[in-house]
C-alpha cells in the first residue's frame, strides 16, 4: 500500500547545484502534481500534469522543471538550487475519474529540501 | 495575487465545541472546493469536499459550507477532539478536467483538553 513515494526526504544542496527530487505512484492515477510549502503561504503549485507527456506550469514554476514520460513518475528537476528554493515539497496525485465524494489528491510525506 | 485564503493563521478552541475554520476566494471559475488536514511532518490528507452547485456537504463531525455570492466557504467541526489539532488547508479546483488545485495559507487548529 505505498500510495505516493517521495525520495528523498532530506536534502541539503549548495547554491548552484542542481537536483531531481523523485515522486512515484502506484496507483494509476493520472493527475500528478508539485507543491512547495513555506510558512505563512500555505501549499504553492509549482507544476502539474493530467497524464503521460502533459505538463503545464503552476503558481511558481520559475527555477523548476518536470517530465511525466510514464504514467507512474514526476520528477521535479532543480536546475541551479537558490537559498529561495528552501521549502518542504510535496507531490501529489488523483484518478481523473475521481467521483465529487472523492475529488482529492494523495499526497507524498514531503521532501524538506535546505539550500546553503 | 492569492486566489485562495485563509485569514485566521490559528484557532484555539475547547474540547467539544464548535470549530469553524474559515476561507474566501477571488475566482468565480473554481467549480470544487477541498478542504485538507496536515499534521506536522506527514502530507496533507483529503477531509471534504463541497461542489459549487451545494451549499452545504456533511461528513460525520464535519461539515462545510458554500456562500457562492460572498464567495466563502466554511469547515464546521462538531464536537472538536484533541486529535483534531493541525494545519488546516482550504482548496479550491478549476471547471473542467484541469487536475490543477489551488490552496489557501492554512490556519493551525489548537483543540484544548
Amino acid at each position: 500500500n505505498a500510495g505516493v513515494t517521495q525520495t528523498p526526504k532530506f536534502q541539503v544542496l549548495k547554491t548552484g547545484q542542481s537536483m531531481t527530487l523523485q515522486c512515484a505512484q502506484d496507483m494509476n492515477h493520472e493527475y500528478m502534481s508539485w507543491y512547495r510549502q513555506d510558512p505563512g503561504m500555505g501549499l504553492r503549485l509549482i507544476h502539474y500534469s493530467v497524464g503521460a507527456g502533459i505538463t503545464d506550469q503552476g503558481e511558481v514554476p520559475n527555477g523548476y522543471n518536470v517530465s511525466r514520460s510514464t504514467t507512474e513518475d514526476f520528477p521535479l528537476r532543480l536546475l541551479s538550487a537558490a537559498p529561495s528554493q528552501t521549502s518542504v515539497y510535496f507531490c501529489a496525485s488523483r484518478s481523473s475519474g475521481a467521483l465529487p465524494t472523492n475529488y482529492g489528491y494523495t499526497f507524498g510525506s514531503g521532501t524538506r529540501l535546505t539550500v546553503v | 495575487d492569492q486566489q485562495v485564503k485563509q485569514n485566521s493563521p490559528s484557532l484555539s478552541v475547547q474540547e467539544g465545541r464548535i470549530s469553524i475554520l474559515n476561507c474566501d476566494y477571488t475566482n468565480s471559475m473554481f467549480d470544487y472546493f477541498l478542504w485538507y488536514k496536515k499534521y506536522p511532518a506527514e502530507g496533507p490528507t483529503f477531509l471534504i469536499s463541497i461542489s459549487s452547485i451545494k451549499d452545504k456537504n456533511e461528513d460525520g463531525r464535519f461539515t462545510v459550507f458554500l456562500n457562492k455570492s460572498a464567495k466563502h466557504l466554511s469547515l464546521h467541526i462538531v464536537p472538536s477532539q484533541p486529535g483534531d489539532s493541525a494545519v488546516y488547508f482550504c482548496a479550491a479546483s478549476f471547471s473542467g478536467n484541469t487536475g490543477k488545485l489551488i490552496f489557501g495559507q492554512g490556519t493551525t487548529l489548537q483543540v484544548k483538553p
